[in-house]
């Protein structure tokens, strides 16, 4: 995931908002993601966007894409105990298989 | 439904020694990766394939060989096996065309230590 950034680690409180944050490379991706990794499992896709929106809401999660600077966030409101994971960006490169290039993953620890 | 379905999930080896890694998929996908993850690196793609009887490589395929006889099943082989081959493995899919582009659909990992 040498193209796609991400801080390892970020530790919120129960109940406040938690930003995670991205950085990617290739200009001509078409599509961002968010999945998430629980302990002892596979990666789930929570969110994505299309590389032509700026801003994408889903109830507690919003995802931000600015273009210009290649950085994608995500912001959980209202973090819970659950939502202790981490959190993997990816970005879709060009071509017909669809390639994704993962980030190295933020570990979110929600203390109460 | 099962989804995507990893065997074994848990494996020690000697250096040296060969084995294979079982990804069974029940969603009719065409796409099928290898991926392993490794702490501090994410994920990095091993071998990938858009088909049955078709295989590439991805970004680190040294070492490992693939197969994909049929469309539900794609196999990852470690001939001799290394110290550096200790990690996680992952193996997706994804169909060929979907309203929910790019989505990759995951087994629960296959942890390899190779002493």
């Amino acid at each position: 995931g040498e193209d796609v950034e991400q801080s390892l680690f970020l530790s919120v409180r129960e109940g406040d908002s938690s930003v995670i944050n991205c950085t990617y490379t290739d200009s001509s991706s078409t599509y961002l993601y968010w999945y998430k990794q629980e302990p002892g499992a596979g990666l789930q896709l929570l969110t994505y966007i299309f590389s032509n929106m700026d801003m994408k809401q889903d109830q507690r999660l919003t995802v931000l894409l600015n273009k210009k600077d290649k950085h994608l966030s995500l912001r959980i409101a209202d973090t819970q105990t659950g939502d202790s994971a981490i959190y993997f960006c990816a970005e879709s490169r060009s071509g017909g298989y669809n390639k994704l290039i993962f980030g190295a993953g933020t570990r979110l620890a929600v203390h109460p | 439904n099962a989804g995507v379905t990893q065997t074994p999930k848990f494996r020690v080896l000697k250096t040296g020694q060969s084995m294979t890694l079982l990804c069974a998929q029940d969603m009719n996908h065409e796409y099928m990766y290898w991926y392993r993850q490794d702490p501090g690196m994410g994920l990095r793609l091993i071998h990938y394939s858009v088909g049955e009887g078709t295989t590439a490589k991805g970004e680190v395929p040294d070492g490992y060989n693939v197969s994909r006889l049929k469309k539900q099943n794609f196999l990852l082989g470690l001939e001799s096996a290394a110290p550096s081959q200790t990690s996680v493995y992952f193996c997706a899919s994804r169909i060929n065309f979907s309203n929910r582009a790019g989505e990759l659909f995951f087994g629960e990992g296959s942890r390899l230590t190779v002493l």
